[in-house]
């Protein structure tokens, strides 16, 4: 079974630019969850997806956005970028959402705002 | 401040060694789950501890869930090289779902 499929692996942007991170789930799992890790503050949840609708949402920015597709693949978007924005952002699917069932993370998209 | 607190923030033991690692929080969870992450990987389930008073046992790995369900920690027996990593422990809350600072774990051979 193929695990969460996190692309690019690395991400260089410029501040004020945009840039769109993906994730592909388990095959099977509905939810998609995503973080940002940062080493000042750990990780924080951003948003969460399950059959295309956001079922819950973090505290951030509306620059942070996020979609699912009909086939459980998610994207995140940020816009604007600012430096605080670098990070490791990650993704996990399950197959209920991070309270119900076990999160399976990618390996995460390293972004690097200069 | 964060909802859940994790302590210590760093451990460094030799091999061989026994620990304690804790996750403590003054609201509530229904359940805790407990995550390994090494660098440059994503964490990795260890395990979710749901009941009041639950310990559950994973090979060397105890982890328990205060009566409370405002606590819970992870000891370890006989630390392994392996174990090095950063510990987190994770929960629901509202509409969240909040992960702890983390305890990053070194063990030396």
């Amino acid at each position: 079974k193929a695990g969460v499929t996190q692309t690019p692996r690395y991400l260089i942007k410029t501040r004020g630019q945009q840039v769109t991170l993906s994730c592909s789930p388990i095959s099977g799992h509905r939810s998609v969850s995503w973080y940002q890790q940062t080493p000042g503050q750990g990780l924080q949840f951003l948003f969460e997806y399950f059959s295309e609708t956001q079922r819950n949402k973090g505290n951030f920015p509306g620059r942070f956005s996020g979609r699912q597709f009909s086939n459980s693949r998610s994207e995140m978007n940020v816009s604007t970028l600012e430096l605080g924005d670098s990070a490791l952002y990650l993704c996990a699917s399950s197959l209920q959402g991070p309270r119900n069932s076990p999160l399976h993370f990618g390996n995460g998209t390293r972004l690097t705002v200069t | 401040t964060q909802l859940l607190e994790q302590s210590p923030q760093f451990l460094s033991i030799q091999e061989g060694e026994n620990l304690t690692v804790y996750c403590n929080s003054s609201s509530v969870f229904s359940s805790l789950q407990w995550y390994r992450q090494e660098p440059g990987e994503g964490p990795v389930l260890l395990v979710t501890v749901v009941t009041g008073g639950e310990v559950k046992k994973l090979k060397r790995l105890t982890f328990q869930f205060g009566d409370a369900r405002k606590d819970s920690s992870l000891h370890i027996t006989a630390a392994q090289p392996g174990d090095t990593g950063l510990y987190l422990c994770a929960g629901g809350y509202g509409q969240n779902f909040v992960f702890g600072p983390g305890t990053r774990l070194s063990v030396l051979p």
